[in-house]
């Protein structure tokens, strides 16, 4: 049991370039997110989905796009990289939220 | 909206002294309540959950109670160890809302 996959775990970009991290989860999961992490912030919730085909915004949405096809998948796109989006982005996965969240292990992502 | 707040850290103990981290949340109903614990490097993983008043949750040495008179879920654990330095989040879910806190850092010396 794989649990929650993040690739890839680091990356830089550069200003104005695309990108996309993936997030697989492999517990059948209905509700998939996407955080991001940055000192002294805590987490704060980018965008969420409650089941395949379902997507809503979260705390800070602005620069970022998801879909989400299947229930495994729940790719985040960044569509134009700005230096304010470096930070450790988590996706992290639960079937009922009081089982709490499966996190993945990351992607650090610093934009040049 | 609902919320958390957790004590300001760092937290700086010596190995085997008695933790305390405190929680307290701001929710319109009866959350499920959750301490995670983030090594250096690496995501979050769930350390112990309680899911209503009174419940004990308990891992590895740590348990928390989940007092819905003072709207708190403290973590404790007797004696710390060098491998118990993390940053904590305290976190509560009510149906689809997740809101984690902002994160506790324990450091625990030899």
């Amino acid at each position: 049991n794989a649990g929650v996959t993040q690739t890839p775990k680091f990356q830089v970009l550069k200003t104005g370039q695309s990108m996309t991290l993936q997030c697989a989860q492999d517990m059948n999961h209905e509700y998939m997110s996407w955080y991001r992490q940055d000192p002294g912030m805590g987490l704060r919730l980018i965008h969420y989905s409650v089941g395949a085909g379902i997507t809503d915004q979260g705390e800070v949405p602005n620069g970022y796009n998801v879909s989400r096809s299947t229930t495994e998948d729940f790719p985040l796109r960044l569509l134009s990289a700005a230096p304010s989006q470096t930070s450790v982005y988590f996706c992290a996965s639960t079937r009922q939220g009081a089982n709490g969240y499966t996190f993945g292990s990351g992607t650090r992502l610093t934009v040049v | 909206g609902d919320s958390v707040t957790q004590m300001k850290g760092p937290v700086t103990l010596s190995e085997e002294a008695f933790l305390t981290i405190n929680c307290t949340y701001t929710a319109t109903g009866y959350p499920s309540l959750f301490w995670y614990v983030q090594y250096p490097g690496e995501g979050l993983q769930l350390l112990l959950k309680a899911t209503k008043a009174d419940d004990k949750g308990s891992n590895k040495g740590f348990e928390a109670t989940y007092r819905k008179e003072t709207t708190s879920f403290h973590l404790e654990k007797g004696s710390v160890q060098v491998s118990d330095s993390a940053v904590y989040f305290c976190a509560l879910n009510y149906g689809q809302n997740f809101v984690f806190g902002p994160g506790t850092r324990l450091s625990v010396l030899p």
